[in-house]
């Protein structure tokens, strides 16, 4: 356990509704990462944030994704009108400062029907 | 714009004998870090291991070091004396350290299979 939780680890849905993971990193990072991972693949980068300020989002990104930590603590990531090609899994990773070692979480497995 | 390759998906290896990953990467840029993350079967991501390009000396971390040839961008993992806790999927990633992004970039993994 690396310390990172996120809620809930699966997930399935019927396209078109929405869905909410929330990640809760290590209590001192400042620094929160979400990923999607498909079978097969690594971790692709969707966003990033330090404290409460999202500082960086992917341009494959769309607008039916957001992605909010309000107070610098948890995080939520919020997929609007789901698509059967959002079925992935949803990684969380935290980190403190400079340091480059990031924490992940287990993830939560979205399935759209 | 950067990218990790491995052109491995598979490998195995016999229990207590050595193996290496591949990872190539493509960047035009002087400065980065370059990382080498464990998945296990349904289990949480962890670093394995890091290397900062600035630093010529291989990064080593007990059973597992690296080889960093900077000129030919490849950044090979060899995991030593194997242990059946090894098998898991292996990710090679990178981050730039100069360009202002915190963005980092993994490769598509190499499954690796220890063999009892």
């Amino acid at each position: 356990d690396t310390g990172v939780s996120q809620d809930p680890r699966h997930k399935i849905t019927k396209r078109g509704q929405n869905v909410t993971f929330r990640c809760d990193p290590i209590s001192e990072h400042n620094r929160l990462y979400w990923y999607r991972q498909t079978l097969g693949q690594g971790p692709e980068f969707l966003t990033y944030f330090q404290n409460e300020a999202q500082l960086e989002k992917s341009r494959l990104l769309s607008d039916r994704f957001s992605a909010e930590r309000p107070k610098g603590s948890f995080s939520t990531l919020e997929i609007q009108r789901t698509e059967q090609g959002d079925s992935a899994m949803y990684l969380c990773a935290s980190q403190w400062g400079s340091g480059e070692t990031q924490y992940f979480g287990p993830g939560t497995r979205l399935l759209v029907l | 714009a950067q990218t990790v390759t491995q052109s491995q998906p598979e490998m195995s290896v016999q229990e207590a004998e050595t193996v290496t990953l591949s990872c190539t990467y493509d960047t035009s840029e002087s400065d980065y870090y370059l990382f080498w993350y464990k998945q296990p079967p349904s289990r949480q991501m962890i670093l394995v291991i890091r290397q900062e390009a600035y630093k010529q000396q291989n990064a080593t971390e007990n059973r597992f070091s690296v080889n960093f040839q900077k000129a030919a961008k490849s950044f090979s993992l060899k995991i030593s004396d194997s242990q059946l806790g090894d098998a898991a999927m292996y990710f090679c990633a990178y981050r730039s350290a100069t360009s202002g992004t915190y963005k980092y970039i993994f490769g598509t993994g190499t499954r690796l299979k220890v063999l009892a």
